[in-house]
């Protein structure tokens, strides 16, 4: 099967501080990848998603890095807030299915 | 809310029994996902269905089994259920069949005791 992983299980951030949560994937061939936020109790929310022919996309406080070389994809979150706090997914598209890491854990300290 | 509707939100049931598990996809979309997602793992893909038909399949027991209506719902069946099929089982959808975002349920929560 595929494999994408999270070097990070959990992660600390202080409220205003940006936030970086990286995630590396193993299959070249993907070419589409998604970073999605699960809070407790909830199913997964999209937060952005990016095309491999692109290295960079930006949403609203939320940046997407895509480094094909290396297979490497980070979220970084600018000014962290209390309601961040979530654990979140990076998923790489292969094909018809949507491989998932096991998910980093960010804990937003007031 | 993402459109996507799940039913049961929770199910109890002992083991060797069989459950359905239902999902509305949002209006307009044609694809349809599954996933399961067991204490602290991610989530693991089992099934896709496109505008009624299968298209992708995943890590999904043969005593699991899911189809796609018609009028585009879908419905998982799990069967002869052991404890560690107690998990989360999320529907997602979407418009297209890939490369396209994919629109999670809140997910139904089945315990085999």
């Amino acid at each position: 099967g595929e494999s994408v992983g999270l070097h990070l299980p959990t992660l600390s951030v202080q409220e205003g501080d940006n936030s970086i949560i990286n995630c590396a994937y193993s299959n070249s061939a993907s070419d589409y990848f998604i970073w999605y936020k699960q809070e407790s109790g909830k199913g997964p929310q999209f937060i952005i998603d990016i095309r491999s022919n692109m290295d960079k996309r930006q949403g609203q406080r939320v940046t997407v890095l895509l480094n094909k070389t290396v297979k490497h994809l980070s979220l970084q979150i600018a000014a962290t807030q209390p309601g961040d706090s979530a654990v979140y997914f990076c998923a790489e598209n292969t094909g018809n299915q949507f491989y998932f890491g096991t998910g980093t854990s960010l804990t937003v300290i007031p | 809310d993402s459109g996507v509707t799940q039913t049961p939100k929770h199910l109890i049931t002992a083991t060797g029994q069989r459950v359905t598990l239902r999902c509305s996809p949002r209006s307009g979309d044609l694809s349809v996902y599954w996933y399961q997602q067991s204490l602290d793992q991610g989530l693991q893909f089992l099934i896709q269905y496109y505008n009624g038909e299968e298209r992708a399949k995943g890590n999904i027991l043969e005593r699991f089994s899911a189809q796609q209506f018609p009028d585009l719902h879908s419905e998982l069946n799990l069967s002869s259920l052991e404890l560690g099929d107690s998990a989360l089982y999320f529907c997602a959808s979407s418009v297209a069949d890939r490369d396209t975002e994919a629109f999670f349920g809140q997910g139904t929560r089945l315990t085999v005791v």
